[in-house]
């Protein structure tokens, strides 16, 4: 099993509608973050949250809510998604190394690819 | 401008070559350099890593940081065609946070049998 899990993996929707998108980890990590892939921009963070109740914005996120149920668990919601959201969104999790700094390594789950007509 | 630019490619190139991929970049504050590979319908993972200026090698990786030059390179020696992938580089520093990673868009590379 994939130690980052992200649901669902392909999703077309309507314009307006609401979407959510789940993540769960098993690597016990207690950072986690949302990106949003797009071809000629790379990878651009939308959320993320260090712990439970630390949420932080990241540079795109206008549009979307997050939600970090459980240490293992973060979903990014479209209250009403639009064309311009269609991309390949990716969730990530991160430890500390040693002496408190991240290592900068990131574990991503294999994405959500989602469409908005 | 973009604060890490890389050249999206792709770049072909026969089994055996040396491959050099680079990115620049303009915030002087970013420490923390890395590659990360994505093949295709896969999430990225960290290829290499290093910190401040210099070269780190692991098997037929070679990473470089000049930061006098704002550069970091990654060097694919005898490239095979598993290598084919999306390579993008990334980089954090004190001012984004080091959590919080910059990435480029990616080079796509193809290594042909």
């Amino acid at each position: 099993d994939a130690d980052v899990t992200q649901t669902p993996r392909n999703r077309i929707t309507k314009t307006g509608k609401r979407i959510m998108l789940e993540c769960s980890q098993t690597k016990g990590h207690d950072r986690m973050y949302w990106y949003r892939q797009d071809p000629g921009l790379g990878l651009r963070l939308i959320y993320y949250s260090f712990d439970v109740k630390d949420i932080n914005k990241g540079e795109i996120s206008d549009g979307y809510s997050v939600s970090r149920q459980a240490q293992a668990k973060f979903s990014l919601s479209l209250e009403s998604a639009i064309p311009n959201q269609t991309a390949l969104y990716f969730c990530a999790t991160s430890d500390l190394g040693q002496g408190g700094w991240s290592t900068g390594e990131l574990f991503f789950g294999e994405g959500s690819r989602l469409t908005v007509l | 401008q973009k604060e890490v630019e890389q050249d999206p490619g792709p770049l072909s190139v026969p089994e055996g070559a040396i491959v050099s991929l680079n990115c620049t970049y303009s915030n002087s504050a970013f420490q923390y350099f890395m590659w990360y590979r994505q093949y295709s319908r896969k999430g990225p993972e960290l290829l290499m890593y290093t910190y401040s200026s210099g070269n780190k090698e692991d098997g037929r990786f070679t990473a470089q940081v000049d930061k006098s030059s704002k550069y970091i390179s990654l060097f694919i020696r005898d490239s095979q065609p598993s290598d084919s992938a999306t390579y993008l580089c990334a980089m954090s520093g004190e001012d984004t946070g080091f959590q919080k990673l910059v990435f480029g868009t990616g080079t796509r590379l193809l290594v042909s049998p």
